[in-house]
């Protein structure tokens, strides 16, 4: 059974631009939820999508956004990047809504801005 | 909101000897409780975790935690340290009523040969 898998694994933009983050969930699982990592911050909670609607969003600007389509699978785009978002990018998925489900990480994406 | 305190940040301990890494949450409201554990250049993967029942977990690779609800703390031990149990270490706490993880800043672990 594949795993959750973030493409790409690595990413370097430049202050200003754009940049936009998928996440393939384990096949069954229909919630989705991102996690931004670093150093300064720790883990922090983006937001979580289920069925494709986001129920929950942590507290980032408008800046940070996703999205989940009709197969489970997510993206999260960052617009006007900023040095500060140089992170990893970590996306959990779980079959149920809920982190009694159980939530398994992929291995992130190692973004960073320049 | 929840907040996760990992009183250590780095816990250095010989090979074979024993560790705890300890976590305290805020919340006095019903939570799940969780342990996750990341090796360099990899995602988080769980290592055990409570959402009811028993006070005490354990996982596959000798690890346990109790939970203890009136110290609000769900630390993490093990009786016999591998070299390979060297990693990041993250608590995790979740309402129960809730669907993100609040997660404590992490515990470096090195064992030491």
């Amino acid at each position: 059974k594949a795993g959750v898998t973030q493409t790409p694994r690595y990413l370097i933009k430049t202050r200003g631009q754009q940049v936009t983050l998928s996440c393939s969930p384990i096949s069954g699982h229909r919630s989705v939820s991102w996690y931004q990592q670093t150093p300064g911050q720790g883990l922090q909670f983006l937001f979580e999508y289920f069925s494709e609607t986001q129920r929950n969003k942590g507290n980032f600007p408008g800046r940070f956004s996703g999205r989940q389509f009709s197969n489970s699978r997510s993206e999260m785009n960052v617009s006007t990047l900023e040095l500060g978002d140089s992170a990893l990018y970590l996306c959990a998925s779980s079959f149920g809504a809920g982190v009694n489900y159980g939530y398994t990480f992929g291995s992130g994406t190692r973004l960073t801005v320049v | 909101a929840q907040s996760v305190t990992q009183l250590d940040s780095q816990v250095p301990v010989f090979e074979e000897a024993p560790v705890e890494l300890r976590c305290n949450y805020s919340s006095s409201v019903s939570v799940y409780l969780f342990w996750y554990v990341q090796y360099p250049n990899q995602g988080l993967q769980l290592l055990l975790k409570y959402l009811s029942g028993s006070t005490l977990v354990e996982s596959i690779n000798g690890f346990e935690a109790e939970f203890n609800k009136s110290q609000t703390s769900f630390h993490l031990r093990k009786p016999s340290v591998h070299i390979s149990d060297t990693a990041e270490y993250f608590c995790a706490v979740s309402e129960n009523t809730g669907n993100q993880f609040y997660f404590g800043t992490g515990t470096s672990l090195t064992v030491i040969p």
